[in-house]
């Protein structure tokens, strides 16, 4: 079936370094995508997200880059922080009218950053 | 301002209990998504509603799952006859427009355990 998933379950990163986290997908339909962050105990938050006809984004410290040949995503965060130690789940949308604009979302990736 | 709210943060039941989750969306938010995410998985998708329109219920898991969103604010998921396999943490999420996508605003969540 139709699903978006992540390569790997955890990811450890020295503090300063960069840290890529992918995620793989399985619907050419998906109108965007997004990355989501979500701390423990706490709901998850919208970091940046990327239409379909896009091939990057850059935001502040992060870049989102799309690869629709091989239905893959990669959010890259630069000179990674403590703060960011965190799940990150890609997730994709589709929108279509009458239905609901639902999120489609990975298992996620831990993301530990260390000292 | 005032983010996305629920309640209670934590709830303990015993099995074939009924319980009911809370959740006050941000002050003007049209849509309003109640979310499961089980431990360590996704977020899998359970209910949207939108304005006054009917109710996205496909992501229900079963009958014994319900919400309802009164005049267009809060919501409330009830699940009756609890089981174990309901033990999860319960996200909620509004977002402000109607017709395009535009980032959802998660809640907190309510960590359902049922013993």
């Amino acid at each position: 079936g139709e699903s978006v998933g992540l390569h790997l379950p955890t990811l450890s990163v020295q503090e300063g370094d960069n840290s890529i986290i992918n995620c793989a997908y399985s619907n050419s339909a998906s109108d965007y995508f997004i990355w989501y962050k979500q701390e423990s105990g706490k709901g998850p938050q919208f970091i940046i997200d990327i239409r379909s006809n896009m091939d990057k984004r850059q935001g502040q410290r992060v870049t989102v880059l799309l690869n629709k040949t091989v239905k893959h995503l990669s959010l890259q965060i630069a000179a990674t922080q403590p703060g960011d130690s965190a799940v990150y789940f890609c997730a994709e949308i589709r929108l279509s009218s009458g239905s609901a604009r639902q999120l489609t979302f990975g298992s996620g990736t831990q993301l530990t950053v260390l000292p | 301002g005032a983010g996305v709210s629920q309640s209670p943060s934590n709830k303990v039941t015993e099995k074939g209990k009924d319980v009911e989750l809370r959740c006050d969306p941000i002050s003007g938010h049209t849509a309003l998504y109640w979310y499961r995410q089980s431990l360590g998985q996704g977020l899998e998708f359970l209910i949207y509603f939108q304005g006054n329109s009917a109710p996205d219920k496909s992501g229900l898991p079963s009958d014994r799952f319900s919400a309802e969103r009164t005049g267009g604010s809060v919501s409330t998921l009830t699940i009756q006859r609890t089981q174990q396999e309901d033990s999860a943490v319960y996200l909620c999420a509004s977002s402000p427009r109607t017709i395009f996508y535009n980032e959802q605003f998660f809640g907190p969540g309510t960590r359902l355990t049922v013993l």
